[in-house]
């Protein structure tokens, strides 16, 4: 089953103004993390936060974990045409193994020029 | 530095016929390795993920099957494809609790 889930399904946008992107998980995890999937194509890692931190930065990706409400949220700031992709928040379960990622549904993000 | 291939890109194939979905790693050793299936306007699905050669272990009972004869070689495989089995496959590499590298996915139409 699905783990995380995103919000909202879809968002639309000015190029230059922030997006922000919401994530919601059931379970313990180890770690969660974001990645961009243009369309067609993979998936792209953009940032990882372990469950014992809350903020992390990069570039003008900032995410942030809330262990207590099971939720993260990713912000792009200053966006531009090339951020339009698919965004997925992905969590590392607490149990032992490489037994996978469990991903949610993703949040379709469209810059508008 | 390390690098994932996975192929064909695109591949059409008709109900009843068999699958091989070839991925390798290079440029890491003893990689933990996933195959991901994305249906339309869904998240990802994980199939399967190994640890190590000749160690599979599967997520969900399906029409499909995962071997590791290599090292850095994962093959994704069915005996007779359904429509069901239509979707975008992703291969992914991993080391350890970190980001996940993804290949660039196989989209299989099966008709």
């Amino acid at each position: 089953s699905q783990q995380g889930e995103e919000d909202p399904q879809a968002l639309s946008i000015q190029e230059g103004e922030n997006a922000t992107m919401n994530c919601s998980y059931k379970t313990s995890i180890n770690n969660l993390q974001w990645y961009r999937q243009n369309s067609g194509r993979g998936l792209v890692h953009l940032i990882l936060i372990r469950s014992n931190e809350r903020e992390k930065h990069s570039g003008r990706l900032r995410v942030t974990l809330d262990t207590s409400k099971k939720s993260s949220s990713l912000l792009i700031t200053a966006s531009r045409a090339a951020d339009t992709a698919s965004y997925f928040c992905a969590t590392d379960g607490t149990g032992g193994g490489a037994d996978g990622l469990t991903f949610g549904k993703g949040t379709h993000l469209i810059i508008q020029p | 530095s390390q690098t994932i291939h996975q192929w064909p890109a695109t591949l059409v194939q008709p109900v009843g016929s068999p699958l091989s979905l070839e991925c390798t790693v290079e440029g890491t050793s003893n990689p933990n390795l996933y195959w991901y299936r994305q249906a339309a306007g869904r998240g990802l699905q994980l199939l399967f993920y190994s640890v190590g050669i000749g160690q599979i272990s599967s997520e969900v009972p399906q029409n499909l099957s995962a071997s590791r004869p290599q090292d850095r070689q994962f093959i994704l495989s069915s005996k007779k494809l359904l429509l069901s089995d239509s979707g975008f496959y992703l291969c992914a590499w991993s080391r350890g609790r970190s980001g996940y590298t993804f290949g660039s996915g196989t989209r299989l139409t099966v008709v």
